[in-house]
């Protein structure tokens, strides 16, 4: 188990341009979330996928935001026509029931992006 | 919404001081509280967890208890070392909300001085 991974690590990019992250998760996860932290904040809910299925999208998600998770393993974030404001750490976590029955989400590195 | 309200930062102690974060949260319904851990360079980690009033989750020598009747989960520590300077989170999940998604406090960043 190598725990969750993304990539890239820092991406710098120009304002307009369009950026994809990938996230490869913990791999008997069935559950797979993205959030987004700005500096000095806690992390925000972005969307979450069970299996392959996208079932929840917080309102932060615009139009500008698409997550897939095909085939239910790793999974894509791109962004459209970035923004200065869409600078942050993008942070993908996964997760499946335990024991208890709640899930604990394992998270990876982040990819940090700048817009310039 | 669920919100979870953690204590201001920046917080410097001396090696071997006790620490105390504190976290309030407010939820609508029976949440999961969870203490997370970012130390420089690395991505967050589960740090302890409580599923249920009067819950004490404990790691690596830290503790919280989950108070219903304060809405609170305070961590503590003995004796902080060096080692534990890292920014610290509070947060909460909704065990009856299919999503589960953690909702986080705004972060403290501890610092440990030798």
């Amino acid at each position: 188990d190598t725990g969750v991974s993304q990539n890239p690590r820092h991406k710098i990019t120009k304002r307009g341009q369009n950026v994809t992250f990938r996230c490869d998760p913990i791999s008997e996860h069935n559950r797979l979330y993205w959030y987004r932290q700005t500096l000095g904040q806690g992390p925000e809910f972005l969307t979450y996928f069970q299996n392959e299925a996208q079932l929840e999208k917080s309102r932060l998600l615009s139009d500008r935001f698409s997550a897939e998770r095909p085939k239910g393993s790793f999974s894509t974030l791109e962004i459209q026509r970035t923004e200065q404001g869409d600078s942050a750490m993008y942070l993908c976590a996964s997760s499946s029931q335990g024991v208890d029955l709640s899930y604990e989400q394992y998270f990876g590195p982040g990819t940090r992006l700048t817009v310039t | 919404g669920d919100s979870v309200t953690q204590m201001e930062g920046p917080v410097t102690l001396s090696e071997e001081a006790f620490l105390t974060i504190n976290c309030t949260y407010t939820a609508t319904g029976y949440p999961s509280l969870f203490w997370y851990v970012q130390y420089p360079g690395e991505g967050l980690q589960l740090l302890l967890k409580a599923t249920k009033a009067d819950d004490k989750g404990s790691n690596k020598g830290f503790e919280a208890t989950y108070r219903k009747e304060t809405t609170s989960f305070h961590l503590e520590k003995g004796s902080v070392q060096v080692s534990d300077s890292a920014v610290y989170f509070c947060a909460l999940s909704d065990p009856v909300e299919g999503a589960q998604k953690l909702v986080f406090g705004q972060g403290t960043r501890l610092t440990i001085n030798p």
